[in-house]
C-alpha cells in the first residue's frame, strides 16, 4: 500500500514571499500520479497542480510549481509571490495508474498561514 | 458547467440513528468517489463507483457503511446506527474515466459535515 507523509503541520509565509511545502511518499510502483490540493475554510478541495511520474519535467501552474524527485520519492510544492488567498490547508496526494486502483491517498496536510 | 454538489451541508444526528448523505457528480463523469475527513486530518478513501462495474468498497470502515449509485448520476452514502467516531466531513468527488491524463482528475464537492451527538 502507498503512504503519503507531510512533515510540516503548519507553515507561515509573509505576503509576496516564497514558501515550500514538503511531501514524501512510499510506493513500489514505477508509474503513478501526484497531486497537490488546496482546502480553504469552505472545505472545497481545489486541485492546485498534478504531476505524472513518467514526466521528468516539473509541473508549473502560474505561481505554483513542484520539485519532483522520483528517486527520493519527494514531491514538494513551491508557492511564489504568496497572496492572502493562498492561506488554506494543502494536501499532497498519490494515485496509481488507471486499472491499478483509482482512489487518492492523501497526506495529513499542511496548514499555510500568510501574513500581511 | 455545475460542479459536484452534496447535501445536506451539515447534519447533526443522535447516536444510533441512520443518516443518508447525497452526492450529485459533474454531468458526464463516470467515476464517483467518497472520502471521509476527520477533524485536522487528511482524507480517507471509502468507496469508488465506475460506470456499471462493481464498486470498490475496500475503504469502508465497517458494515454500518454502505453506498449506492444510480447509473452514472446521484450517489447516496448511508451510515447505519451512527457512532460518535463517525463524526467527520464526508467528501464526494467525480472524474472522467478511463481515458487517463488530465481527464481523470478528481473534482470534489463541498462535503457534508456530520456530527453525531
Amino acid at each position: 500500500a502507498q503512504t503519503v507523509t507531510q512533515s510540516q503541520p503548519e507553515m507561515s509565509v509573509q505576503e509576496a514571499e516564497t514558501v515550500t511545502l514538503s511531501c514524501t511518499y512510499d510506493t513500489s510502483e514505477s508509474d503513478y500520479y501526484l497531486f497537490w490540493y488546496k482546502q480553504p475554510p469552505s472545505r472545497q478541495m481545489i486541485l492546485v497542480i498534478r504531476q505524472e511520474a513518467y514526466k521528468q519535467q516539473n509541473a508549473t501552474e502560474n505561481r505554483f510549481s513542484v520539485n519532483f524527485q522520483k528517486a527520493a520519492k519527494s514531491f514538494s510544492l513551491k508557492i511564489s509571490d504568496s497572496q492572502l488567498g493562498d492561506a488554506a490547508m494543502y494536501f499532497c496526494a498519490y494515485r496509481s495508474l488507471p486499472n491499478a486502483g483509482n482512489m487518492l491517498t492523501f497526506g495529513g496536510g499542511t496548514r499555510l498561514m500568510v501574513k500581511p | 458547467g455545475a460542479g459536484v454538489s452534496q447535501s445536506p451541508s451539515n447534519k447533526v444526528t443522535e447516536k444510533g440513528k441512520d443518516v443518508e448523505l447525497r452526492c450529485d457528480p459533474i454531468s458526464g463523469h463516470t467515476a464517483l468517489y467518497w472520502y471521509r475527513q476527520r477533524l485536522g486530518q487528511g482524507l480517507e478513501f471509502l468507496i469508488y463507483f465506475q460506470g456499471n462495474s462493481a464498486p470498490d468498497k475496500s475503504g469502508l470502515p465497517s458494515d454500518r457503511f454502505s453506498a449506492e449509485r444510480t447509473g452514472e448520476s446521484v450517489s447516496t452514502l448511508t451510515i447505519q446506527r451512527t457512532q460518535q467516531e463517525d463524526s467527520a466531513v464526508y467528501l464526494c468527488a467525480s472524474s472522467r474515466y478511463p481515458s487517463g491524463g488530465a481527464a481523470d482528475t478528481q473534482y470534489f464537492g463541498p462535503g457534508t459535515r456530520l456530527t453525531v451527538l
